[in-house]
């Protein structure tokens, strides 16, 4: 059964550094997703992540790939006030389902 | 606007009424799928419909739920007997034929509270 797990789980940074979020999942997948949530909110899609080595950038995130090492990440650039929020990854399972980890609430601190 | 669309958007019962949720996908979309995320939590998948027919169930999901989605278009998701354990956001998301990526977009949810 695939399991995905994030980590860490909370982050509380100063605006203007830089940090990572992991994501690690347990079994064979060539697709994995992330998203944004604010409070109260539904997902806002990030980035879409298809084959081994894919690296997508979007302002002060940039997103990547290691399908070998089952491993994702998520780095913020100089982070702003505007970035707080819980950020999920999700795993494709077979053809449709998403495994969604665990979630990474960010503070971002003026 | 073309967006995944879900009512109610928030709903307060009893424990031990019934409910029920639409959700009304992306309009190319035929494929739809149902999550719960409760507080804190990512979320759960539920079922998944490829048209009309329900391809997927999580054995989250108990006898007293049932989805549906007639005619390939629109989903409804009824709870019956609600416990106050099915308190949660249920999310709705859809996704395209075409394509590798089967990129889920994901309605605004629907929050119930039971009480």
């Amino acid at each position: 059964e695939l399991k995905v797990e994030q980590n860490p789980l909370f982050l509380s940074m100063q605006e203007g550094k830089n940090y990572t979020i992991y994501c690690n999942y347990s079994t064979t997948s060539d697709r994995l997703y992330w998203y944004r949530q604010d409070p109260g909110k539904s997902l806002e899609s990030l980035f879409v992540l298809l084959s081994n080595g894919a690296v997508k950038q979007e302002g002060r995130l940039m997103a990547s790939l290691d399908t070998k090492a089952r491993l994702s990440t998520l780095h913020i650039t100089a982070a702003v006030h505007d970035l707080s929020a819980t950020y999920f990854c999700a795993v494709g399972s077979g053809t449709y389902k998403y495994i969604f980890g665990t979630g990474t609430r960010l503070k971002v601190l003026a | 606007d073309t967006g995944v669309s879900q009512d109610p958007r928030h709903k307060i019962t009893k424990r031990g009424q019934n409910v029920t949720f639409r959700c009304d996908p992306i309009s190319e979309h035929n494929r739809l799928y149902w999550y719960r995320q409760t507080l804190g939590q990512g979320p759960e998948f539920l079922t998944y419909f490829q048209n009309e027919a329900q391809l997927e169930k999580s054995r989250l999901l108990s006898d007293r739920f049932s989805a549906e989605r007639p005619k390939g278009s629109f989903s409804t998701l009824e709870i019956q007997r609600t416990e106050q354990g099915d308190s949660a956001m249920y999310l709705c998301a859809s996704s395209g034929r075409t394509g590798d990526s089967y990129e889920q977009y994901f309605g605004p949810g629907t929050r119930l509270t039971v009480t």
